[in-house]
């Protein structure tokens, strides 16, 4: 399938280990923060999101973390896998009727075995 | 229940010429979302459609267009085609409009213009 993480930064991360993967954003108005898994040849995948007014918010392996004050989000991905091999990225989304989503900058994460 | 799915997987046209890429949203999604994602890149939004409604648009010229059919699927046309038109085109459809829908991607359609 088509590659679609040329000239993104690159994290390496042995296999079992934990992932951070970090994520500045801008817009002070953005109510929602998502992150999305994008593997080769496909669409992004929704992974998990978090709400403005939230500071922390755990899925199945993953954890989202919501720092207003400095505009920074990170994805945590615990006992990382092969699988997991993919490129991560952070997008926001403004309240009210509109489904626009915003994307950053992709970060290509890859397990080594 | 069938996910987003979009039509051609590829394509190849030339420059000046005209596309149509459909899209055929997840079941009971009305609101449908177009993004153009070049190689190394995040997607960009192009525009929006709720219930067959242009509902909001991206920095796109007005030669990218669309329309939402009454089963909600969807369609982007773009005219007069141009090299840096060369892309992945993404569709994703959430069940209604409000931001706290999730929204559901398709494999998208690579497009290639020559």
């Amino acid at each position: 399938g088509e590659s679609v993480g040329l000239h993104l930064p690159t994290l390496s991360v042995q296999e079992g280990d934990n992932s951070i993967i970090n994520c500045a954003y801008s817009n002070s108005a953005s109510d929602y923060f998502i992150w999305y898994k994008q593997e080769s040849g496909k669409g992004p995948q929704f992974i998990i999101d978090i709400r403005s007014n939230m500071d922390k918010r755990q899925g199945q392996r993953v954890t989202v973390l919501l720092n207003k004050t400095v505009k920074h989000l990170s994805l945590q991905i615990a006992a990382t896998q092969p699988g997991d091999s993919a490129v991560y990225f952070c997008a926001e989304k403004q309240s009210g009727g509109y489904q626009k989503v915003t994307f950053g900058t992709g970060t290509k994460l890859q397990v080594i075995p | 229940e069938t996910g987003v799915t979009q039509s051609p997987t590829h394509l190849i046209k030339t420059r000046g010429q005209q596309v149509t890429l459909r899209c055929s949203s997840q079941s009971g999604h009305n609101t449908v979302s177009w993004y153009q994602q070049a190689l190394g890149q995040g997607p960009q939004f192009i525009f929006q459609y709720y219930r067959e409604e242009e509902n909001g648009r991206g920095n796109f010229p007005p030669r990218f267009s669309g329309l939402q059919f009454p089963n909600y699927s969807s369609e982007l046309n773009v005219n007069a085609l141009e090299l840096d038109d060369s892309a992945l085109y993404l569709c994703a459809s959430s069940l209604d409009l409000a931001s706290s829908y999730e929204q559901y991607f398709g494999p998208g359609t690579r497009l290639t213009v020559t």
